[in-house]
Formats: C-alpha cells, structure tokens, sequence
C-alpha cells in the first residue's frame, strides 16, 4: 500500500523567497512520485514526476523535487517565489502501472508581495 | 487539443436522490480516473476504469458506482445521496495506466446535498 504525508497544510512565502514544500510518502513497493498543482476553480495539473533515474527532478515553471529513499521524502523547492505560484499543491504517489495514485492532503501556497 | 470534460459543472441535490456525473478523456485516453475533493479530506480515489474495465477501486461504499463506454467516456452514479457526499467529482485521463502518474484532470463536478 502507498501513502503521503504532506508537512503543512498552508504555507506562507514572500515573492522572491525559497518555496519548500514538504513530502513524505509510505510505500511498499519501488515508488513513482509526482507533484501536482491546482489553481482556484481548475483542475489539477502536473509539475513533475519521478519514476526511476536522477533524483533531482526537473518540473515545470521552476520548479524542482528530490527523491531520497532513506528520509522516505520528495520535498518540492523554488528557488523564487512568483505570486503566480499562488496555488494548492499536491504530492501522489503510486507503485506503478497496477497501482492507484494516491495524493496528499495539499499544501496551500500563499505568495506575499 | 480538447481537454477532459466533466458535466453537468455545478448541481444541487437533497439527500435519498440519485446522480449521475459525466467525463468525456481526453481523445486517445484509455484510462479515466475519479477523485472525491473535499477540504477535510483532500483528495480520495474512487475508481479508474481502463478500457471499459474497473482496474482499482477505493474504499467508498457500493453507492457510488461507475462505468466507461467504448468510446473510453465515463459516469459515475451516487445512490441515495447523503449530506456527506456534497464535494468536487474530479476526473482525469491518461494515456496509460493511472498509475503511472501522468493525469490530466477536468475541471470537476461541484456537487451539493441538501
């Protein structure tokens, strides 16, 4: 089975600040993680995934995650907040093909200016 | 390309009636999932259905149920409407097997039970 703690319900960052966003997942099998984000009223999109290969993952707008098996954690950072990044972010995990993805709770991001 | 289409976007209910929500994938999408969001909850997996065939379920009660047609569009029903099940029904294709991570979700069905 797979699980995912996200650290935070809400966090709070200036523009031009770090943005970290905290995951920490349970699985029993090899994970696949991915990083999701939903805007008000839209649906969710996906920023990056990890499947197997680099640990370092690239995403969109930005943004990077790191997978490190011994903390069990795939935090997501920005080096520089934009008050675009204003937005819930959700962390999933699966176990591949045969598996259901499960999500986090969320983090809700609020950019100040 | 033309994204996933859920309807009917919004809709009110009272609870012991019945529903029935619509997601058309995006085309060439095998796999439709479906997510329960509430705020105290996040988001919970129903089902995913691929190529006409359920491949995982969660843990929801034989109320809700769901379907996908050849055409790979999908519905899933709610039975006997309970105040608890008022959320956003959100659906998402991919190519592949859900489980592989790469979702592309539709905009959701706000459901209200009165």
């Amino acid at each position: 089975a797979q699980s995912v703690t996200q650290l935070g319900s809400h966090v709070s960052v200036s523009e031009g600040a770090l943005v970290l966003l905290r995951c920490n997942y349970s699985s029993s099998v090899p994970p696949y993680l991915f990083w999701y984000v939903q805007y008000p009223n839209q649906g969710l999109q996906l920023l990056l995934k990890y499947t197997t290969g680099a640990t370092l993952v690239k995403g969109i707008n930005g943004f990077e995650a790191e997978f490190k098996k011994s903390e069990t954690s795939f935090h997501l950072t920005k080096p520089s907040a934009h008050m675009s990044d204003a937005a819930e972010y959700f962390c999933a995990v699966s176990g591949g093909s045969n598996y259901k993805l499960t999500f986090g709770k969320g983090t809700l991001l609020t950019v100040n200016p | 390309k033309a994204g996933v289409t859920q309807t009917p976007r919004y809709l009110i209910k009272t609870r012991g009636q019945q529903v029935t929500l619509s997601c058309s994938p995006i085309s060439g999408h095998r796999s439709v999932s479906w997510y329960q969001q509430t705020p105290g909850q996040g988001l919970q997996f129903l089902f995913e259905y691929f190529s006409e065939t359920q491949r995982n379920k969660g843990n929801f009660p034989g109320r809700f149920s769901g379907r996908q047609f050849s055409n790979s569009r999908s519905e899933m029903n709610v039975s006997t409407l309970e105040l608890g099940d008022s959320a956003l029904y959100l659906c998402a294709s991919s190519r592949r097997a859900a489980g592989d991570g790469e979702l592309f979700f539709g905009e959701g069905s706000r459901l209200t039970v009165l």
